[in-house]
């Protein structure tokens, strides 16, 4: 039962670099989610998609796109990355009508 | 403006002693209201809701939630406190698009 899995754990990289955040849930969830935990700062909704094809930004979008490949997967882009983008990033899934959110056990990604 | 507070970054309890962890919030309309907890290394999981009905919630491990819409806050308690509750505790309120706002959290020590 994997539930929500993301990959990769971890990177470093580079201001400038790109890379991809996978995340697949095996749960049959159309709502899926990319959130980033900053310290003191709680989670802040990057973007976000309600249903297989749709996708909406969250409340802090920039310097980030979304890909939901299919039902099962939601992936993040970094184009550029930025210091600032240096955080644990979280994708999240929910069922139609319930209001529980099932987390991946994030990627700790460090932009230098 | 809709938000959440954690008003304590930390709680110390001694094992064995009732443990009380903060949450007040700010939103229109009717509250949906969450406890989530982190383990280190960890995705976040859903602890207990409150939507309507009874000010006391019932979670997992022994937790629950008081309701007091006079005081607009839900307080998440556990009448005696394990060593293994040692974790990041978030609370999250629904907003009016259906998004979840979180509060920077709250580490819980339990001591032996």
């Amino acid at each position: 039962n994997a539930g929500v899995t993301q990959t990769p754990k971890f990177q470093v990289l580079k201001t400038g670099q790109s890379m991809t955040l996978q995340c697949a849930q095996d749960m049959n969830h159309n709502s899926m989610y990319w959130y980033r935990q900053d310290p003191g700062m709680g989670l802040r909704l990057i973007y976000y998609s309600a249903s297989e094809g749709t996708t909406d930004k969250g409340e802090v979008p920039n310097g980030y796109n979304v890909s939901r490949l299919n039902k099962r997967e939601f992936s993040l882009r970094l184009e550029s990355a930025a210091p600032s983008q240096t955080s644990v990033y979280f994708c999240a899934s929910r069922g139609d009508r319930k209001e529980k959110l099932f987390f991946g056990s994030g990627t700790q990604l460090s932009v230098l | 403006a809709q938000s959440v507070a954690q008003p304590e970054d930390q709680v110390n309890v001694a094992e064995g002693n009732p443990l009380t962890v903060k949450c007040t919030y700010s939103v229109s309309g009717n509250p949906y209201l969450f406890w989530y907890v982190q383990y280190p290394n960890r995705g976040l999981q859903f602890l207990l809701k409150y939507i309507t009905g009874d000010n006391l919630v019932k979670g997992s491990y022994g937790f629950e939630a008081e309701f007091n819409k006079s005081q607009t806050s839900f307080h998440l308690k556990k009448p005696s406190a394990l060593v293994s509750d040692s974790a990041l505790y978030f609370c999250a309120v629904r907003d009016s698009n259906y998004q979840l706002i979180w509060g920077a959290g709250t580490k819980l020590i339990i001591k032996p």
